[in-house]
């Protein structure tokens, strides 16, 4: 049963152009959300997180949006640069618990 | 500073034999965990440690997988008469006590003929 889910495997977005990864959680416990990028033969680093006491966070090009309600977090880049071409990982986590549960990712290309 | 380092980066074995993965946590941090990631799918969680003692280990498969952490630093994860099915990329993460952002490591490539 997975619990956190990226329903889109890949994403092709034009340079300069807004991406937006989406992810959906079925565990009503989960109150902290990350998303985490990953190149190639490296392991996936952090890039933006969001409490559940919270709707928005924002840092610099990225942005998370989290939705309770609809048990839903999007991550939005703005703008797409060539360099944001990998795969995104979302991740949640009941903050009583240190177990992040990942979703299967989406590959991101920005097309230059 | 560095980072979480693993090593091998790549370990090729034969179906029944031992592997041994090592992982060095970024210094100072005292909670470190092991994930598996297989082909297509996201980091899977396998065990975390608090300084030397595994705090949770509900996410090994089975009684072939260990992981020993004796001077709460290093990390090793063991895995007994592998299988194919073992197959994966081994994950590293740490994070200080404090916090819960987990910063990993590059993973060893793990391939069961």
């Amino acid at each position: 049963d997975q619990q956190v889910k990226q329903n889109s495997p890949s994403l092709s977005v034009q340079e300069g152009r807004i991406s937006i990864l989406n992810c959906d959680y079925t565990n009503s416990m989960f109150d902290y959300f990350l998303w985490y990028k990953k190149y190639p033969a490296e392991g996936p680093t952090f890039l933006i997180s969001i409490s559940s006491i919270k709707d928005k966070n924002e840092d610099g090009r990225f942005t998370v949006f989290l939705n309770k309600s609809a048990k839903h977090l999007s991550l939005h880049i703005v703008p797409s640069q060539p360099g944001d071409s990998a795969v995104y990982f979302c991740a949640a986590s009941d903050s009583g618990t240190y177990k992040y549960i990942f979703g299967t990712g989406t590959r991101l290309k920005v097309l230059a | 500073g560095a980072g979480v380092s693993q090593t091998p980066s790549n370990k090729v074995t034969e179906k029944g034999k031992y592997v041994e993965l090592r992982c060095d946590p970024i210094s100072g941090h005292t909670a470190l965990y092991w994930y598996r990631q297989s082909l297509g799918q996201g980091p899977e969680f396998l065990i975390y440690f608090q300084g030397t003692g595994a705090a949770d280990d509900s996410g090994l498969p089975n009684d072939r997988f260990f992981a020993v952490r004796p001077e709460g630093s290093v990390s090793t994860l063991k895995i007994q008469r592998t299988e194919r099915g073992d197959s994966a990329v081994y994950l590293c993460a740490s994070s200080p006590w404090d916090s819960n952002e987990q910063f990993f490591g590059p993973g060893t490539r793990l391939t069961v003929l």
